[in-house]
């Protein structure tokens, strides 16, 4: 059965440092793999996603995200985080030939000033 | 504006208390999905529809039951509703299945006393 883990319940990280989310997954068939953001009292807005192709996929606001079969993995990251990135992020896949996904626990990134 | 509403935002009920929390969605989408958010837990799918009369469970369907009568609605019901129904309720739209960015509405908080 597929599977999704997300390590780090909470990432603390200065203003206009680098942050990496780590996410792994596990299935025995071709995934769909999701990156998804929360800010505080809102529902979930998609960050990037990977189907097939190229494993580098670039999202919205800056971040992007590396699809490494081998090592079932799929982390988001950013190179310069700002305040207005302080929120939940959820990995989420969905194997192929399927309508369910499966959601991790979140990280809470926290940006410090 | 394309948008995924829920009703109500807030409800506080007791055990056994039949409730209805209503879902729509203004852009035609064909897929839809109920998830509950609870801390540590991430959130897990209860129920997801691909069309118009056509449901399937999700990883945690006890105890709620819904239904895809026209295309923009999509209903939860809970029949009888326990403590343990606690928990911030999310429902979803996409264009067809699961290679689509999901739409997430506002969230109901439901407490079950």
């Amino acid at each position: 059965a597929q599977s999704v883990t997300q390590l780090d319940s909470q990432v603390p990280v200065f203003e206009e440092a680098p942050v990496e989310l780590r996410c792994n997954y596990s299935s025995s068939v071709s995934v769909y793999l999701f990156w998804y953001v929360q800010y505080p009292n809102q529902g979930l807005q998609l960050l990037l996603k990977y189907l097939s192709g190229s494993t580098l996929v670039k999202g919205i606001n800056g971040f992007e995200a590396e699809f490494n079969k081998s090592q079932t993995s799929f982390h988001l990251r950013k190179p310069s985080v700002h305040i207005s990135d302080t929120a939940e992020y959820f990995c989420a896949v969905s194997e192929t030939g399927t309508y369910k996904y499966i959601f991790g626990t979140g990280t809470r990134l926290k940006v410090l000033a | 504006e394309a948008q995924v509403t829920q009703n109500p935002r807030y409800l506080i009920t007791v055990t056994g208390k039949k409730l209805t929390v209503t879902c729509s969605q203004n852009m035609n989408h064909e897929y839809m999905s109920w998830y509950r958010q609870d801390p540590g837990l991430g959130l897990r799918q209860i129920y997801y529809s691909m069309n118009v009369e056509v449901t399937d469970k999700g990883d945690v369907p006890e105890g709620y039951k819904v239904s895809r009568k026209e295309k923009r609605n999509f209903p939860l019901i809970l029949e009888s509703p326990s403590p343990n129904q606690t928990s911030l309720y999310f429902c979803a739209s996409s264009l067809k299945g699961t290679t689509y960015e999901q739409y997430f509405g506002p969230g109901t908080r439901l407490t079950v006393t």
